[in-house]
């Protein structure tokens, strides 16, 4: 049972646009979210994060928007560079005292890529 | 960057050998992970560490052992590694449980049993 599902596998866009990439949770224990990009041959790299107690966070050209009723986050890239083309995975961690505390869970990666 | 090397960095191995992968940090971060990437799965947590001597299970634990006995060294071995254990495995490091920037990751070892 996936905890943080990340549905499209794949997203196409052209430079100067928006990317958004989508990601769905499902354990209410969750309370803190982080977006992290690879790139081939590396290991994952922090984007941006966000705590539940927040609806949006903003980073440069990224921002990360939370619907806690709906149990669904999503990252906002604009404009998209050709250099954003990476996989992006969503990531959550759950409050203290409960068996998701400390630990990430991530989904299962969504493969951005921006065209020229 | 923070300072954390994974070795080897490609492997080959036979089924039923063991296998022990490692992972050195620099920073004198208290935590270290061991995660596992496939497709379609994303990362998935095999075991990790709060301290030296210090370790628990991740929730794909099975066919893994790990071990710190020193803050900066933690490793992953498999005890007798099959084809469903290929795959390519990071180590991650944190300062905290849980903060503002997550876990950093190594650059992988990408594992494959024949």
């Amino acid at each position: 049972d996936q905890q943080v599902k990340q549905n499209s596998p794949s997203l196409s866009v052209q430079e100067g646009r928006i990317s958004i990439l989508n990601c769905d949770y499902t354990n209410s224990m969750f309370d803190y979210f982080l977006w992290y990009k690879k790139y081939p041959a590396e290991g994952p790299t922090f984007l941006i994060s966000i705590s539940s107690i927040k609806d949006k966070n903003e980073d440069g050209r990224f921002t990360v928007f939370l619907n806690k009723s709906a149990k669904h986050l999503s990252l906002h890239i604009v404009p998209s560079q050709p250099g954003d083309s990476a996989v992006y995975f969503c990531a959550a961690s759950g409050l203290a005292g409960g068996t998701s505390y400390g630990k990430l869970t991530f989904g299962q990666g969504t493969i951005l890529t921006v065209h020229p | 960057d923070a300072g954390i090397t994974q070795s080897p960095r490609h492997k080959v191995t036979e089924t039923g050998t063991p296998v022990t992968l490692r992972c050195h940090q620099t920073e004198n971060h208290r935590y270290m992970y061991w995660y596992r990437q496939d497709p379609g799965h994303g990362l998935r947590l095999i075991h990790y560490s709060y301290g030296v001597k210090d370790t628990d299970k991740g929730e794909v634990s099975d066919g893994y052992s790990v071990s710190r006995s020193k803050t900066e060294d933690f490793l992953l071995t498999l005890e007798s590694a099959t084809s469903s254990q290929t795959s390519v495995y990071f180590c991650a490091i944190s300062e905290r449980e849980v903060g503002s920037g997550g876990y950093t990751f190594g650059s992988g070892t990408r594992l494959t049993v024949v």
